[in-house]
Protein backbone atom coordinates (compact mmCIF):
# COMPACT_ATOMS: atom_id res chain seq x y z
CA UNK A 1 0.00 0.00 0.00
CA UNK A 2 1.22 3.47 -1.08
CA UNK A 3 0.94 6.05 1.74
CA UNK A 4 0.75 9.87 0.08
CA UNK A 5 1.16 12.23 2.74
CA UNK A 6 0.32 16.28 1.80
CA UNK A 7 1.35 18.52 2.31
CA UNK A 8 4.70 17.83 1.70
CA UNK A 9 5.59 21.01 4.42
CA UNK A 10 3.27 23.30 6.37
CA UNK A 11 4.43 26.68 7.96
CA UNK A 12 2.60 27.57 10.87
CA UNK A 13 3.23 29.38 13.94
CA UNK A 14 3.29 28.29 17.43
CA UNK A 15 -0.24 28.00 18.59
CA UNK A 16 -2.30 27.52 15.16
CA UNK A 17 -3.78 24.20 14.24
CA UNK A 18 -1.71 21.91 12.28
CA UNK A 19 -3.62 19.30 9.80
CA UNK A 20 -1.66 16.97 7.91
CA UNK A 21 -3.09 14.42 5.56
CA UNK A 22 -2.91 10.56 4.68
CA UNK A 23 -4.03 8.99 1.39
CA UNK A 24 -3.61 5.56 1.02
CA UNK A 25 -3.38 3.47 -2.57
CA UNK A 26 -6.29 0.82 -0.78
CA UNK A 27 -8.38 0.77 1.88
CA UNK A 28 -6.46 0.48 4.91
CA UNK A 29 -7.41 -2.54 6.69
CA UNK A 30 -9.48 -2.46 10.24
CA UNK A 31 -7.70 1.37 10.15
CA UNK A 32 -4.40 -0.30 11.27
CA UNK A 33 -2.73 3.40 10.43
CA UNK A 34 0.18 5.09 12.65
CA UNK A 35 1.46 8.76 13.08
CA UNK A 36 4.91 8.93 14.16
CA UNK A 37 6.93 12.46 14.72
CA UNK A 38 10.71 12.64 13.98
CA UNK A 39 13.60 14.85 14.96
CA UNK A 40 16.55 15.76 13.38
CA UNK A 41 18.60 13.53 14.63
CA UNK A 42 15.88 11.17 16.45
CA UNK A 43 14.28 8.24 16.42
CA UNK A 44 10.19 8.16 14.91
CA UNK A 45 8.44 8.47 17.63
CA UNK A 46 5.23 6.67 18.19
CA UNK A 47 1.84 9.27 18.37
CA UNK A 48 -1.12 7.61 16.94
CA UNK A 49 -2.29 4.30 16.21
CA UNK A 50 -5.37 2.55 14.79
CA UNK A 51 -5.90 5.47 13.29
CA UNK A 52 -7.78 7.92 16.54
CA UNK A 53 -5.26 6.14 19.39
CA UNK A 54 -2.86 8.17 21.37
CA UNK A 55 0.05 6.42 22.48
CA UNK A 56 1.37 6.53 26.45
CA UNK A 57 2.35 10.11 26.99
CA UNK A 58 1.22 11.68 23.98
CA UNK A 59 -0.96 15.06 24.72
CA UNK A 60 -4.19 15.61 23.66
CA UNK A 61 -3.05 18.41 21.33
CA UNK A 62 -2.72 14.77 18.61
CA UNK A 63 -5.36 13.84 17.41
CA UNK A 64 -6.06 10.89 14.63
CA UNK A 65 -8.99 10.23 12.68
CA UNK A 66 -10.08 9.43 9.10
CA UNK A 67 -10.49 5.61 7.90
CA UNK A 68 -10.77 3.64 4.34
CA UNK A 69 -8.04 5.75 2.74
CA UNK A 70 -8.27 9.19 4.25
CA UNK A 71 -6.43 9.69 7.73
CA UNK A 72 -5.82 12.86 9.47
CA UNK A 73 -3.46 13.97 12.29
CA UNK A 74 -4.48 17.25 13.89
CA UNK A 75 -2.40 18.79 16.12
CA UNK A 76 -4.57 21.50 17.74
CA UNK A 77 -2.22 24.18 19.26
CA UNK A 78 1.58 23.63 17.76
CA UNK A 79 3.57 24.30 20.54
CA UNK A 80 7.46 25.10 19.88
CA UNK A 81 8.65 21.53 20.42
CA UNK A 82 6.01 19.72 17.93
CA UNK A 83 7.84 21.44 14.74
CA UNK A 84 9.05 17.89 13.13
CA UNK A 85 8.84 15.73 10.54
CA UNK A 86 5.36 13.39 10.73
CA UNK A 87 4.97 10.20 9.16
CA UNK A 88 1.79 8.15 8.66
CA UNK A 89 2.46 4.60 8.82
CA UNK A 90 -0.06 1.21 7.68
CA UNK A 91 0.47 -1.75 9.28
CA UNK A 92 -2.60 -3.38 8.14
CA UNK A 93 -1.59 -5.06 5.35
CA UNK A 94 2.03 -6.64 4.42
CA UNK A 95 4.61 -5.76 4.09
CA UNK A 96 4.17 -2.25 6.37
CA UNK A 97 4.18 1.04 5.04
CA UNK A 98 5.83 4.41 5.39
CA UNK A 99 4.21 7.66 3.97
CA UNK A 100 6.86 10.16 2.41
CA UNK A 101 6.67 12.82 5.53
CA UNK A 102 5.06 16.05 6.17
CA UNK A 103 7.50 18.55 7.93
CA UNK A 104 5.74 21.32 9.99
CA UNK A 105 7.86 24.48 10.41
CA UNK A 106 7.74 27.48 12.20
CA UNK B 1 10.00 1.12 29.07
CA UNK B 2 11.73 -0.59 27.12
CA UNK B 3 14.97 0.42 25.41
CA UNK B 4 16.94 -0.91 22.36
CA UNK B 5 20.92 0.19 21.99
CA UNK B 6 22.23 -0.38 19.00
CA UNK B 7 26.03 -1.08 17.89
CA UNK B 8 27.92 -1.88 14.94
CA UNK B 9 30.34 -0.49 12.15
CA UNK B 10 29.52 2.36 10.31
CA UNK B 11 31.14 2.43 6.75
CA UNK B 12 31.00 -1.22 5.01
CA UNK B 13 32.81 -1.59 1.60
CA UNK B 14 30.47 -2.74 -1.56
CA UNK B 15 29.81 -6.39 -2.05
CA UNK B 16 30.53 -6.90 2.25
CA UNK B 17 28.45 -7.63 4.79
CA UNK B 18 26.33 -5.03 6.96
CA UNK B 19 26.05 -6.33 10.65
CA UNK B 20 23.89 -4.64 13.34
CA UNK B 21 23.24 -5.89 16.93
CA UNK B 22 19.95 -4.20 18.97
CA UNK B 23 20.02 -5.00 22.81
CA UNK B 24 16.83 -5.22 24.56
CA UNK B 25 16.47 -3.95 27.99
CA UNK B 26 13.15 -3.86 29.90
CA UNK B 27 11.24 -6.79 27.33
CA UNK B 28 12.61 -10.11 25.93
CA UNK B 29 13.78 -10.80 22.95
CA UNK B 30 11.42 -13.98 23.60
CA UNK B 31 8.19 -12.36 24.31
CA UNK B 32 4.85 -13.82 22.83
CA UNK B 33 3.73 -9.95 22.66
CA UNK B 34 6.67 -8.85 20.35
CA UNK B 35 8.43 -8.79 17.63
CA UNK B 36 11.48 -7.37 17.04
CA UNK B 37 12.30 -5.15 13.55
CA UNK B 38 14.81 -3.71 11.49
CA UNK B 39 13.72 -0.82 9.17
CA UNK B 40 16.11 1.88 7.43
CA UNK B 41 15.98 5.21 6.63
CA UNK B 42 17.55 7.19 3.62
CA UNK B 43 16.25 10.70 1.35
CA UNK B 44 16.02 8.13 -1.93
CA UNK B 45 13.76 5.43 -0.32
CA UNK B 46 12.44 6.72 2.73
CA UNK B 47 11.17 4.87 5.64
CA UNK B 48 11.62 1.05 4.81
CA UNK B 49 10.61 -2.02 6.66
CA UNK B 50 13.40 -4.92 6.39
CA UNK B 51 12.27 -7.77 7.95
CA UNK B 52 11.27 -9.30 11.93
CA UNK B 53 12.08 -12.12 14.04
CA UNK B 54 9.47 -13.26 16.67
CA UNK B 55 8.64 -16.05 19.24
CA UNK B 56 5.41 -17.89 18.95
CA UNK B 57 6.64 -21.14 20.38
CA UNK B 58 8.82 -20.96 17.74
CA UNK B 59 10.85 -18.20 16.50
CA UNK B 60 9.76 -17.39 12.72
CA UNK B 61 11.13 -14.37 10.50
CA UNK B 62 9.54 -12.31 8.10
CA UNK B 63 11.16 -10.04 5.08
CA UNK B 64 10.97 -7.44 2.85
CA UNK B 65 10.77 -8.56 -0.33
CA UNK B 66 13.51 -6.21 -2.10
CA UNK B 67 15.95 -7.89 0.12
CA UNK B 68 14.91 -11.21 1.06
CA UNK B 69 18.00 -13.14 -0.78
CA UNK B 70 20.02 -11.15 1.25
CA UNK B 71 18.67 -10.21 5.03
CA UNK B 72 19.14 -12.00 7.84
CA UNK B 73 17.52 -11.46 11.32
CA UNK B 74 18.76 -13.29 14.59
CA UNK B 75 17.78 -13.49 18.04
CA UNK B 76 20.01 -14.30 20.91
CA UNK B 77 18.29 -15.38 23.83
CA UNK B 78 21.40 -15.49 25.65
CA UNK B 79 22.27 -11.77 25.27
CA UNK B 80 18.48 -10.36 24.73
CA UNK B 81 19.65 -8.59 21.44
CA UNK B 82 18.56 -9.29 17.77
CA UNK B 83 20.97 -8.89 14.96
CA UNK B 84 20.81 -7.72 11.37
CA UNK B 85 22.95 -9.13 8.64
CA UNK B 86 23.21 -7.69 4.75
CA UNK B 87 24.86 -9.55 2.30
CA UNK B 88 26.73 -8.17 -0.82
CA UNK B 89 25.49 -4.49 -0.24
CA UNK B 90 25.42 -1.83 -2.73
CA UNK B 91 25.64 1.90 -2.88
CA UNK B 92 21.94 1.98 -2.74
CA UNK B 93 22.13 -0.28 0.97
CA UNK B 94 23.48 3.46 2.61
CA UNK B 95 21.02 4.82 5.01
CA UNK B 96 20.09 5.02 8.91
CA UNK B 97 19.12 1.40 10.40
CA UNK B 98 16.88 1.60 12.81
CA UNK B 99 15.58 -1.86 15.19
CA UNK B 100 11.68 -1.57 16.56
CA UNK B 101 9.34 -3.27 18.73
CA UNK B 102 6.37 -4.19 17.65
CA UNK B 103 3.64 -4.79 20.35
CA UNK B 104 1.10 -7.43 19.95
CA UNK B 105 -2.31 -5.20 20.30
CA UNK B 106 -4.29 -7.70 18.11
CA UNK B 107 -3.05 -11.57 17.96
CA UNK B 108 -2.72 -12.79 14.37
CA UNK B 109 -2.10 -9.16 12.21
CA UNK B 110 0.38 -6.67 12.41
CA UNK B 111 1.11 -4.33 14.94
CA UNK B 112 2.07 -0.96 15.50
CA UNK B 113 6.09 -0.17 15.83
CA UNK B 114 6.45 1.62 19.53
CA UNK B 115 9.76 1.82 20.36
CA UNK B 116 13.14 2.21 18.30
CA UNK B 117 16.78 2.30 18.80
CA UNK B 118 18.59 5.49 18.26
CA UNK B 119 19.80 4.22 14.59
CA UNK B 120 23.11 3.57 13.14
CA UNK B 121 24.36 5.57 9.80
CA UNK B 122 25.87 2.93 7.39
CA UNK B 123 27.60 4.01 4.75
CA UNK B 124 28.53 1.99 1.72
CA UNK B 125 32.02 3.20 0.20
CA UNK B 126 35.19 1.93 -1.24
Amino acid sequence: IVLTQSPGTLSLSPGERATLSCRASQSVTSSYLAWYQQKPGQAPRLLIYGASIRATGIPDRFSGGGSGTDFTLTISRLEPEDFAVYYCHQYGSSPRTFGGGTKVEI
Amino acid sequence: QVQLQQSGPGPVKPSQTLSLTCAISGDSVSSNSAAWNWIRQSPSRGLEWLGRTYYRSQWSNDYAVSVKSRITINPDTSKNQISLQLNSVTLEDTAVYYCAREITINRGVLNPLDSWGQGTLVTVSS
